[in-house]
């Protein structure tokens, strides 16, 4: 079975630029989550989405908006990229909310650089 | 305020000893989970183990086990028989609440010698 998968896995991105990172879930999952990891730290939340409605956001500037589609994909917006946008993006999956046991698992990222 | 504290930046083992990661944890909340996951070098997050709240027993998966002592708020991983493959950051994780939000520690970088 295909896991969380992510793309594009590396891009480079000039600054005030826009840019759109892409998630799939693991079949039969509904929830998507979304982080970002900046070098040498741990991840931080950015989003969750269950059944396509938010559910939860974290403290992320509104130049980042994400949405789930009905497939349960996923996409992650950036707008007006800075500097410090650069880090490690990474979605996790899991069948609904992550407690009781229902593990929380992650893609291999999106690698973005802003110049 | 959630927190989860990783006070170990790093850590070396011998192949083949047991080597244990700290992790402590704060949170208001009744219900939630705690997880570990390791990260090597290519960034992806692994998952490794799992422990509710609520649950009675640590948590066991294969050479992985979580030490979990609720009254003391840590939630430590034990890998049994360590590998030259288990050198890499494992970060700790506390999840509560309905929304899916994981709060992460700072991580602990394992290098497994020969």
């Amino acid at each position: 079975d295909a896991g969380v998968t992510q793309s594009p896995t590396h891009l480079i991105k000039t600054r005030g630029q826009h840019v759109t990172l892409r998630c799939s879930p693991i079949s039969g999952h509904k929830s998507v989550s979304w982080y970002q990891q900046v070098l040498g730290q741990g991840p931080q939340f950015i989003f969750q989405y269950y059944e396509k409605e938010e559910r939860g956001r974290g403290n992320f500037p509104d130049r980042f908006s994400a949405r789930q589609f009905p497939n349960y994909s996923s996409e992650l917006n950036v707008n007006a990229l800075l500097l410090g946008d650069s880090a490690l993006y990474l979605c996790a999956s899991s069948w609904s909310n992550p407690l009781g046991g229902n593990t929380i698992y992650f893609g291999e990222g999106s690698w973005l650089t802003v110049v | 305020a959630q927190k989860i504290t990783q006070t170990q930046p790093g850590m070396f083992v011998q192949e083949k000893e047991a080597v244990t990661l700290d992790c402590t944890y704060d949170t208001s909340d009744q219900s939630y989970g705690l997880f570990w996951y390791k990260q090597p070098s290519s960034g992806e997050m692994i998952f490794l183990i799992y422990q509710g709240s609520y649950d009675e027993q640590n948590a066991t998966e294969g050479r992985y086990s979580l030490n979990f002592q609720k009254a003391r708020k840590s939630a430590n991983l034990v890998i049994s028989a360590s590998q030259l493959g288990d050198s890499a950051m494992y970060f700790c994780a506390l999840g509560s609440g309905n929304t899916g939000k994981l709060i992460f520690g700072q991580g602990t970088t394992l290098q497994v010698k020969p």
